[in-house]
């Protein structure tokens, strides 16, 4: 069975700051990959980043960024000099195997405050 | 199209009506999925096309949600004697490879925001 655990439901914070939303997941498959995606105000999903399971370089995006510790089980995202328009519900999510299924965690909904 | 269309945006039906959901995926793509999304929370899969056979529904909740797809692009979800607790938004989703490619991104639809009052 696979899951997806987003242990912060919400998290405010003020423009500028920098954030880091929680992914951990549970999988017994040896490949895997691991995505986010992005859902603003306007309701759809935006992807965001796809990682497999055999690297864990660490990947940077303009001020994103995602460290995957495979040790821990976890892919965390962080927004650098985070902005109002980083406001949404980011949702990690988990394909494993020869799984077509993606399953989500829950979502943290970010709150970027002017 | 350019991307994922799903129509209606919004539906509102009344408990006992059938609704039917549509999904036009990226010209193309092979594989296209359904997806139920409760409020504060994430999609969870409801089933799996691979061009016009559907590969699983093993998450289609009971025997008033069916899905078809009979020429391997446009997708119908059909919800027969809707229920209250059906309602959530159905998000549609494709990507270009068959299922098996586990690597490939799925690119969302907007999603039907379904009532049942």
């Amino acid at each position: 069975a696979q899951k997806v655990t987003q242990a912060q439901t919400e998290i405010s914070v003020v423009e500028k700051e920098d954030v880091t939303l929680d992914c951990v997941y549970e999988t017994r498959d040896t490949t895997y990959y691991l995505f986010w995606y992005k859902q603003p105000p306007s309701g759809e999903l935006v992807f965001l980043i796809r990682r497999n399971s055999f690297d864990e370089q660490n990947e940077i995006s303009g001020r994103y960024s995602w460290n995957f510790q495979k040790s821990t089980s976890s892919f965390n995202f962080t927004i650098t000099a985070s902005q109002v328009v980083d406001s949404a519900v980011y949702f990690c999510a988990l394909r494993g195997g020869s799984n077509y299924k993606l399953t989500f965690g829950k979502g943290t909904l970010l709150t970027v405050n002017p | 199209g350019a991307g994922v269309s799903q129509s209606p945006r919004y539906k509102v039906t009344k408990r006992g009506q059938d609704v039917a959901l549509r999904c036009d995926p990226i010209s193309g793509h092979v594989s296209l999925y359904w997806y139920r999304q409760a409020l504060g929370q994430g999609p969870e899969f409801l089933t799996y096309f691979n061009y016009e056979a559907q590969q699983d529904k093993s998450g289609l909740p009971n025997d008033r949600f069916s899905a078809e797809r009979p020429e391997g692009s446009i997708s119908t979800l059909t919800i027969q004697r809707t229920e209250q607790r059906d309602s959530a938004m159905y998000r549609c989703a494709s990507s270009p490879g068959t299922g098996g490619a586990t690597n490939e991104k799925l690119f969302f639809g907007s999603g039907t925001q379904l009532s049942v009052l």
